[in-house]
């Protein structure tokens, strides 16, 4: 089957610093890759997926790319704010759906 | 707001109680899904519904009990619970049954609960 392995939490960083929240996958297919954010007293939201390998994900600053040569989907922003803190899921679907454990990221201002 | 919406936010319990957690979808979709957060844990499915039956259970212990009387309601009934399940549950819907790709699934606030 198919499973996500995350970069353990919690990440704590500064306004504008550079965030990177790493992500391996196992697959006995091609899965299609996703992050998902989840806010302080909300649920998941989908935060970008990618399909295929190369395909790059982006939305609200943040980006991922589906990299088939080392089975990773690190998630990158360049400059974070104090409200992307939040707790990030890499998720991934082959024939069924699996998630990562979360990594908490706090942004200081 | 997702359309999904789960009651109570927050629920603390003796391992005595009887209590439920109720969820409610607002998207007419037909599948709803039952999810246990731990802490540095994997999301844990634990429940699916489609079309309001039963078609997952992954060997969640029976102190949990889940119902789906319509295709917009499902409950988890819990009963006799152990600290260890202490945990974020959360519960989300998609318009069609699994499998189904992530993007399609809509999830809820959560209902944090502490079991003491």
């Amino acid at each position: 089957g198919n499973s996500v392995t995350q970069m353990e939490g919690p990440v704590t960083l500064s306004e504008e610093a550079f965030l990177t929240i790493n992500c391996t996958y196992t697959a006995t297919g091609y899965p299609s890759l996703f992050w998902y954010v989840q806010y302080p007293g909300e649920g998941l939201q989908l935060l970008l997926k990618a399909t295929k390998a190369d395909d790059k994900g982006s939305n609200k600053g943040f980006e991922a790319t589906y990299r088939k040569e080392t089975t990773s989907f690190h998630l990158e922003k360049g400059s974070v704010q104090v409200s992307d803190s939040a707790v990030y899921f890499c998720a991934s679907n082959d024939y069924k759906l699996s998630f990562g454990a979360g990594t908490t990221v706090t942004v200081r201002a | 707001e997702t359309g999904v919406t789960q009651t109570p936010r927050h629920l603390v319990m003796g391992m005595t109680n009887k209590k439920s957690l109720k969820c409610e979808q607002h998207l007419g979709h037909n599948a709803m899904y039952w999810y246990k957060q731990s802490a540095k844990k994997p999301l844990e499915l634990m429940f699916v519904y489609s079309l309001e039956e039963r078609v997952e259970n992954n060997s969640v212990p029976s102190r949990f009990s889940p119902e789906c009387p319509n295709s917009s309601h499902l409950f988890l009934h819990l009963h006799t619970l152990q600290p260890e399940d202490s945990a974020l549950y959360l519960c989300a819907s998609s318009q069609d049954g699994p499998p189904v790709t992530n993007e399609k699934l809509f999830f809820g606030s959560g209902t944090q609960l502490s079991v003491l």
